[in-house]
């Protein structure tokens, strides 16, 4: 079963506007949830991680938001770029093992 | 060496053929992952490995798949008599020992493709 579900499946914003994906998780064991960036042909690359014992990371324009007690995550992208546009997997696991659980993905489409 | 890497990019197989496709971690990364991903998924955990031991196996492999990595260093992915079900990327990706290293680099996947 889906560990990690994730929504919206896509989604369109203007140049300059701010992109939000959310994910959910069930497996209270994990403890590192990281965000990845695809594009096409490509493998995932890592944009930004957060651990649970904080509730916000920030690097640059996107922020994760982290709720534990909802056992909820969120990407938001800020300042939204055409170069932006790709596919947005979050993922999960536990520090044991760092095997990772991932959402079916957002395909977030930034319009010039 | 500045990533992971993977070979070949690409293999279109007939069904019921045997494929091999082999990943290079990144130099002294000590564990490596191997991942597929079919079109407008995320990618699906397959088995990991910790040097040259292959910790976990995922259900999701079945008796067709094997996976090796003599030596610690590059591993490969065996399918044996191929299905058209088969059909996905095979991503593989490495990450280095320590607390630190949390970040799993992933190459840029092999593309298989059976008719």
């Amino acid at each position: 079963q889906q560990q990690v579900k994730q929504s919206p499946q896509s989604l369109i914003v203007q140049k300059g506007g701010i992109s939000i994906i959310n994910c959910a998780y069930e497996n209270t064991a994990f403890d590192y949830f990281p965000w990845y960036q695809q594009f096409p042909g490509k493998g995932p690359a890592l944009l930004i991680a957060i651990r649970p014992d904080v509730s916000e990371k920030k690097e640059g324009r996107f922020t994760i938001s982290f709720n534990k007690s909802a056992k909820q995550f969120s990407l938001h992208i800020m300042d939204s770029q055409p170069g932006d546009s790709a596919t947005y997997f979050c993922a999960a696991s536990w520090s044991n093992d760092y095997k990772l659980s991932f959402g079916a993905g957002t395909t977030v489409t930034v319009r010039a | 060496d500045t990533g992971v890497s993977q070979n070949p990019r690409h293999k279109i197989t007939k069904r019921g053929q045997n494929v091999t496709f082999r990943c290079d971690p990144i130099s002294e990364h000590n564990r490596l992952y191997w991942y597929r991903q079919t079109l407008g998924q995320g990618p699906e955990f397959l088995t990991y490995f910790q040097n040259e031991a292959q910790l976990e196996k995922s259900r999701l492999l079945s008796d067709r798949f094997s996976a090796e990595r003599p030596k610690g260093s590059f591993s490969t992915l065996e399918i044996q008599r191929t299905e058209q079900g088969d059909s996905a990327m095979y991503l593989c990706a490495s990450r280095s020992p320590g607390a630190q290293g949390t970040e799993a680099f992933f190459g840029q996947g092999t593309r298989l493709t059976v008719v």
